[in-house]
């Protein structure tokens, strides 16, 4: 299994409203990525787990809360989010952090495609 | 300033055409490299990687790549294209030698236009 699935593929919320992105990857990777892509443009990093723990956050507004319950699981908690906001988000994982030192490769999932109104 | 550029925003070729895809880098060491696919509305697909070795890198789907350190490039090609190939392709790198986090960073992108 080589594949990192994410749910829902679609999402519209107002700002008002909270909400969560879903990502699960099941090859045993410890680290996972969340990234932002506005359309036209390429993906930016947001957040990385590496084994679990939080170890970078790319200066990301406070109403986007990764989470990482388990090493297959990553969450995305959505709060009072803003109409610039609306993007592709999406999640990828890698057998280890570092992993071009070990010339591996990052694996993306289909990402969700969020509308902010 | 350490960046990567794809110099082309939109490419069109037509089916069965070969195709070149431009990707320059600037950095003070040579970058892992790789390129990425995206179809509309899906996720990226790695489509090859340079990390060392061999300057002429095979890819999935006929697609090869060479690095071409003189000109500091790592270019896309394709003998012949398939209306299917009609994507977004993203060149990306990784800095050598960047400490703490490997970040990946991304070229601006390609869009491929495949007539009949």
């Amino acid at each position: 299994d080589t594949e990192v699935t994410q749910t829902p593929k679609h999402l519209v919320m107002g700002m008002t409203n909270k909400k969560s992105l879903k990502c699960e990857q099941h090859m045993g990777h410890r680290a996972m990525y969340w990234y932002k892509q506005k359309a036209k443009k390429p993906p930016e990093l947001m957040f990385v787990y590496s084994y679990e723990k939080l170890s970078i956050n790319e200066s990301v507004p406070s109403r986007f809360s990764p989470e990482c319950p388990n090493s297959s699981l990553l969450n995305l908690h959505l709060h009072a989010l803003q109409p610039e906001d609306s993007a592709l988000y999406l999640c990828a994982s890698s057998p280890r952090p570092f992993f071009v030192t070990f010339k591996e490769t990052q694996y993306f999932g289909p990402g969700t495609r969020l509308l902010v109104l | 300033a350490q960046s990567v550029t794809q110099p082309d925003i939109h490419i069109t070729v037509s089916e069965g055409a070969s195709l070149e895809l431009r990707c320059n880098y600037s950095y003070g060491a040579t970058p892992y490299l790789f390129w990425y696919v995206q179809s509309p509305g899906q996720g990226l697909q790695l489509l090859l990687k340079y990390f060392s070795g061999d300057t002429l890198v095979q890819g999935i789907k006929g697609f090869e790549a060479e690095f071409k350190r003189s000109q500091s490039s790592f270019n896309l090609r394709k003998p012949s294209v398939h209306w299917s190939d009609a994507a977004e392709y993203f060149c990306a790198v990784v800095p050598m030698n960047s400490g703490g986090y490997q970040k990946v960073t991304f070229g601006t992108g390609t869009k491929l236009q495949v007539i009949p």
